[in-house]
């Protein structure tokens, strides 16, 4: 069964600090992954997704991406108290680009 | 917004009466899919369809059934509601183009008493 695993939390940053989100991802044949912030109540929103090895960056967010690993993480600099959300790693089947597993998600709290 | 409507929005139903959740979008997207989110196991496909008339079981669908007769809905059926069935479902639309990337509806919450 293809699994996606992150680091359960809940996770703590002060404001302005960088807050890392880490997931691992268990099908090796995995092109793209996700990452999606959800807010309590809400639906899930795209922050970005990656498919290629290394760092992909938007704005304050970083994605990191190491297929070898089957790791894919998440950084949020400058972190704000509105960055408080859950955030939930998500990788494309293999055998439908179309179908994404989602990890349970980490929920990340900014304190001011 | 994607525009993505689903309806209802909230609902309580009793076990053993049957529920269907409607799913309503403008973009035009080939792919729709049924997720439900639950405490501990975040997001998890229930069905999804890749055209009208044409659709495909995901991780998680037993007890559910769906239909979509027109490009623009995809209604999900639970045939005889279960306590273990109440959760929060979310359509998505998306799935070609950005990656792949889905976008999702602002969700169903069901309680099935």
């Amino acid at each position: 069964q293809k699994e996606v695993e992150q680091n359960s939390g809940p996770l703590s940053v002060p404001e302005g600090a960088i807050a890392s989100l880490n997931c691992t991802y268990s099908d090796r044949g995995s092109q793209s992954f996700f990452w999606y912030r959800q807010y309590s109540g809400k639906s899930p929103e795209l922050i970005m997704f990656i498919y290629s090895n290394g760092d992909k960056e938007d704005g304050r967010f970083t994605a990191q991406l190491n297929k070898a690993s089957q790791y894919v993480s998440l950084l949020i600099r400058d972190s704000q108290p509105s960055d408080s959300a859950t955030y939930l790693c998500a990788a494309a089947s293999s055998g439908s680009a179309r179908q994404l597993t989602f990890g349970s998600g980490t929920q990340l709290t900014v304190l001011p | 917004d994607a525009g993505i409507t689903q309806s209802p929005r909230h609902k309580v139903t009793e076990t053993g009466t049957p529920v269907t959740l409607r799913c309503h979008q403008t973009e035009n997207h080939r792919y729709m899919y049924w997720y439900r989110q639950d405490p501990g196991h975040g997001l998890r496909l229930i069905h999804y369809s890749y055209g009208v008339k044409d659709t495909d079981k995901g991780e998680v669908s037993d007890g559910y059934s769906v239909s979509r007769s027109k490009t623009e809905d995809f209604l999900l059926t639970l045939e005889s509601a279960t306590s273990s069935q109440t959760s929060v479902y979310f359509c998505a639309i998306g799935g070609t183009g950005n990656g792949n990337t889905i976008y999702f509806g602002e969700g169903s919450w069901l309680t099935v008493v």
